[in-house]
């Protein structure tokens, strides 16, 4: 079955530093893998996805992230983190013969000047 | 750029009552979703809709939900009887097209609280 582990629920990074965001999946086949963030009051909007092709995906905002099949992972980073960053990031796998997705339980991004 | 929206944003609503959702999806979309996640879990599938019928639900959406496409532009998610656990965020999402790599987009969420 698919389930997606985001293992930080709260991160703090000050502003103009890098950010890493951890997503580990599990799924038998090629996973479809979403990035969305949602911000105070908002829908969930996409940051990126990957399906195929290039394991390095560039998202909206300055967001890439990159599928590592080894480590089982779809990690989102940024180089240099803006106030506006500050959301919750969600992590998702597309299901298998279905069009649903699992969803990780989220990481909270605080950014301090 | 187009958006899905949702309605309400917040519903308190009593133990046992009826509640309707509402949600317009974006407009030239086809398949419409309808998520919910409890306060510190994961946001979790509940039900696809295509073509004026479920096509995919989850083990939660059981009979005291339904879903519903009334004209061309709404879909409601109706919960016949709440209960303490249907208090969560509720999302409906629309795509163009069906398949596990298509990009669902989301409305901002309805805050439904059961008292």
């Amino acid at each position: 079955a698919q389930s997606v582990t985001q293992p930080d629920i709260h991160i703090t990074v000050s502003e103009g530093a890098s950010l890493e965001l951890r997503c580990n999946y599990s799924y038998g086949a090629t996973p479809y893998l979403f990035w969305y963030v949602q911000s105070p009051g908002q829908g969930l909007q996409l940051l990126l996805k990957y399906f195929s092709g290039d394991t390095l995906v560039q998202g909206i905002k300055g967001f890439e992230a990159e599928f590592k099949r080894s480590q089982s992972s779809f990690n989102l980073r940024k180089p240099s983190v803006h106030w506006s960053d500050a959301a919750e990031y969600f992590c998702a796998v597309g299901s298998t013969g279905a069009n649903n997705l699992f969803f990780g339980t989220g990481t909270r991004l605080t950014v301090i000047p | 750029e187009p958006e899905v929206t949702q309605t309400p944003s917040h519903q308190v609503t009593q133990m046992g009552q009826e509640v309707i959702l509402r949600c317009v999806p974006i407009s030239n979309h086809l398949y419409f979703y309808w998520y919910r996640q409890i306060l510190g879990q994961k946001v979790e599938f509940l039900v696809s809709f295509y073509n004026n019928e479920i096509s995919e639900k989850s083990e939660i959406f059981d009979d005291q939900f339904s879903v519903e496409r009334p004209d061309g532009s709404n879909f409601t998610l109706k919960i016949r009887s709440t209960k303490l656990e249907d208090s969560a965020m509720y999302f409906c999402a629309s795509s163009d097209r069906a398949g596990r790599g298509e990009t669902q987009y989301f409305g901002p969420g309805t805050r439904l609280l059961v008292l």
